[in-house]
């Protein structure tokens, strides 16, 4: 059964920064690229980064670009989102998802999300 | 960047009624369209890949179709338990991006 466990998430200020990890079982990580969307409260979904099976595929939403960097390490099974400079428009329920296939795609499973405030 | 534009943002309709939401792409995406639904403090759910094909487990009452731009999802006789918002989103070009959203309910 797949298993998707974010950490990392909290409360920080403006300016600062955070990393997101997300740890995986019940699959092979190596197999599969991954993603991270966000959801502000009461808002829509929006895509934040994804990364193919080996790292050599990244990609980031326009809002994030520059400020976000997502990286993952397959034999440790994690994948980590360092968000830099962080504003109020970051606050957000951050997922984690598992990819459908080695390249960019789609996620087809979610983690149950971790809280992210940024406020002074 | 590809812009999805997802109607109606919300609607309200009786057990058994079809429901069809509507999501548009600012260009071309062949097939490369999913549909998730999510429920309340709950993350997305895959129920809908390749515009219209059936994640597993997924109950046959979902559907979806469409090509190019024009993408439907059908919910053919709709449910308590589908009270959720559903999103399209699509995967052919970087950024991936969503549709705002529709808003179910029972009437």
């Amino acid at each position: 059964e797949v298993h998707l466990v974010e950490s990392g998430g909290g409360l920080v200020q403006p300016g600062k920064s955070l990393r997101l990890s997300c740890v995986t079982s019940g699959f092979t990580l190596e197999n599969y690229a991954m993603h991270w969307v966000r959801q502000a409260p009461g808002k829509g979904l929006e895509w934040v980064s994804g990364i193919s099976w080996n790292g050599g595929t990244t990609g980031y939403a326009d809002s994030v670009k520059g400020r976000f960097l997502i990286s993952r390490d397959n034999a440790k099974n994690i994948v980590h989102l360092q968000m830099n400079s962080l504003g109020p428009e970051d606050t957000a329920f951050y997922y984690c998802g598992k990819g459908r296939q080695l390249g960019m795609g789609f996620a087809d499973f979610w983690g149950q999300g971790i809280l992210v405030i940024v406020s002074s | 960047d590809i812009q999805m534009t997802q109607s109606p943002p919300s609607l309200s309709a009786s057990v058994g009624d079809r429901v069809t939401i509507t999501c548009q792409a600012s260009q071309d995406i062949s097939d490369y369209l999913n549909w998730y639904q999510q429920k309340p403090g709950k993350p997305p759910k895959l129920l809908i890949y390749d515009a219209s094909n059936w994640e597993t487990g997924v109950p046959s009452r979902f559907s979806g179709s469409g090509s190019g731009t024009d993408f439907t999802f059908t919910i053919s006789s709709l449910q308590p338990e589908d009270v959720a918002t559903y999103y399209c989103q699509q995967y052919d070009h970087l950024p991936l991006t969503f549709g705002g959203g529709t808003k179910v309910e029972i009437k």
